[in-house]
């Protein structure tokens, strides 16, 4: 079992805030990283999959960074909106399954 | 219907019970997984399918038996279960289970308590 963490575990910001949140993994055997979306009572739902140091990916407001030297990757949400609430995961994987975090729980106050 | 779908939502059940989840995926798929979520832990694998054989078993109890007739659909059949088996069941698929570049596509999950 690989450990993968995440942090903070919640976070609570205003409307129109800009955050970010990590997720550390083993920097050896690395292969992809991925993040998914989860709303409560939902599917969670992927976002990104990065495999190369210093890949950058963005969707709308939300981008993404790898760094699989020290390995860690940021999760960014520019101007977060209510509809942004939900539980961010990562998980990171070595050759065939996924090893995930226990998520950051993002709470956006209108 | 579209993605992956799980039944029931939601199972109550007893200890000497015998009961079976169900997942379907209308992706066009090859390979399906089971996951455990147990409260404040992370999402953790069970067992994966790949062409309809099984090359996962993340030693997980004979208590749990998964069964995948075909690449659509996947059943975890229960028995016997503990209290401390309660927890969210996710049922995932992606296009191919040897790549870890694969995107997986969740399932909303079946939220099973054990009394």
């Amino acid at each position: 079992i690989l450990n993968v963490e995440q942090s903070p575990q919640s976070l609570h910001v205003q409307e129109g805030d800009s955050t970010n949140f990590t997720c550390s993994f083993p920097s050896s055997n690395f292969y992809a990283l991925h993040w998914y979306r989860w709303e409560t009572a939902k599917s969670p739902e992927a976002l990104f999959v990065m495999t190369l140091n210093g890949d950058e990916k963005k969707k709308g407001r939300i981008s993404a960074t790898l760094n699989t030297k020290e390995g860690y990757s940021y999760l960014y949400i520019k101007g977060s909106q209510p509809e942004d609430s939900a539980t961010y995961l990562c998980a990171f994987t070595g050759a065939n399954n996924l090893f995930f975090g226990t998520g950051t729980r993002l709470t956006v106050i209108p | 219907e579209t993605g992956v779908t799980q039944t029931p939502r939601h199972l109550v059940m007893g200890m000497t019970n015998k009961k079976s989840l169900k997942c379907e995926q209308h992706l066009g798929h090859n390979a399906m997984y089971w996951y455990k979520q147990s409260a404040k832990k992370p999402l953790e694998l069970m067992f994966v399918y790949n062409f309809k054989e099984q090359t996962e078993n993340n030693s997980v109890p004979s208590r749990f038996s998964p069964e995948c007739p075909n690449s659509s659909h996947l059943f975890l059949h229960l028995h016997t279960l503990q209290p401390e088996d309660s927890a969210l069941y996710l049922c995932a698929s992606s296009l191919f289970g040897t790549s870890g570049t694969d995107t997986q596509y969740f399932g909303p999950g079946t939220r099973l308590t054990v009394l």
